[in-house]
């Protein structure tokens, strides 16, 4: 059965230091998303992105943050000057565009960033 | 504000019980409602509910909707360990019509089966 993959599944780094994670969504899937967790509390919408843009993003997603498709297949995510408060679980998410208006979203097994 | 509240919020159960798991929500643009089952790491589908009053089966769990009142519950019959998890509910809230929407989740139920 078709997964969502995410690398690294754990990655450290220092207070200010750039971080990417990176996603492989379902092949035939058009939508693709960003959510973390932090620990001990709900899962949170961060970023959607459809046909090459971004669809909707929420007030966690500011301006230290950006998403691209650099290919065919991968969908990452940057962080350019982590803060200790980006420490969570980064889960990515995909679905198809089946124009009945109703699309599940599937996730990925997720990266969990630790800023130090 | 959009939120989705789900009750209670931790569970403890021996094996062969009937659990009953609660989702209310208020959010804007209503889509769907889903449910998922996050057990280590990543949430996997359960269901998703678009009607209200249809119930939707897999094996020994079934899930309804109620749009009237804004809720939905998530049964599990003679349950088992491998049942135990927190069980997420997710309301779709829809931005731009027939375009992926963004979740808002619930604090999610964890559910502890005992042998």
């Amino acid at each position: 059965e078709p997964e969502v993959t995410q690398t690294p599944s754990h990655q450290v780094t220092q207070m200010g230091q750039e971080v990417i994670l990176r996603c492989v969504p379902i092949s035939n899937h058009l939508y693709f998303y960003w959510y973390r967790q932090i620990l001990g509390q709900k899962v949170e919408f961060l970023v959607s992105f459809y046909n090459n843009e971004i669809s909707e993003k929420s007030e966690i997603f500011d301006d230290q943050f950006s998403v691209e498709r650099p290919d065919g297949s991968n969908f990452t995510l940057k962080i350019r000057s982590t803060k200790l408060e980006d420490s969570a679980m980064y889960f990515c998410a995909s679905s198809e565009r089946t124009g009945r208006g109703t699309d599940t979203q599937y996730f990925g097994p997720g990266t969990r960033l630790t800023v130090l | 504000e959009d939120k989705v509240v789900q009750s209670p919020l931790s569970l403890v159960v021996h094996e062969g019980d009937t659990v009953t798991l609660n989702c209310s929500y208020e959010v804007t643009n209503f889509r769907s409602l889903l449910w998922y089952k996050q057990e280590k790491k990543a949430p996997t589908f359960l269901f998703m509910l678009t009607s209200s009053g249809i119930e939707k089966k897999s094996g020994r769990l079934s899930s309804i909707l109620d749009k009237k009142e804004l809720f939905s519950i998530l049964n599990i019959t003679a349950t088992q360990t491998g049942d135990s998890a927190v069980y997420l509910c997710a309301v779709e809230a829809m931005v731009i019509y027939n375009q992926g929407g963004k979740l808002i989740f619930g604090q999610g139920t964890e559910l502890s089966v005992k042998p």
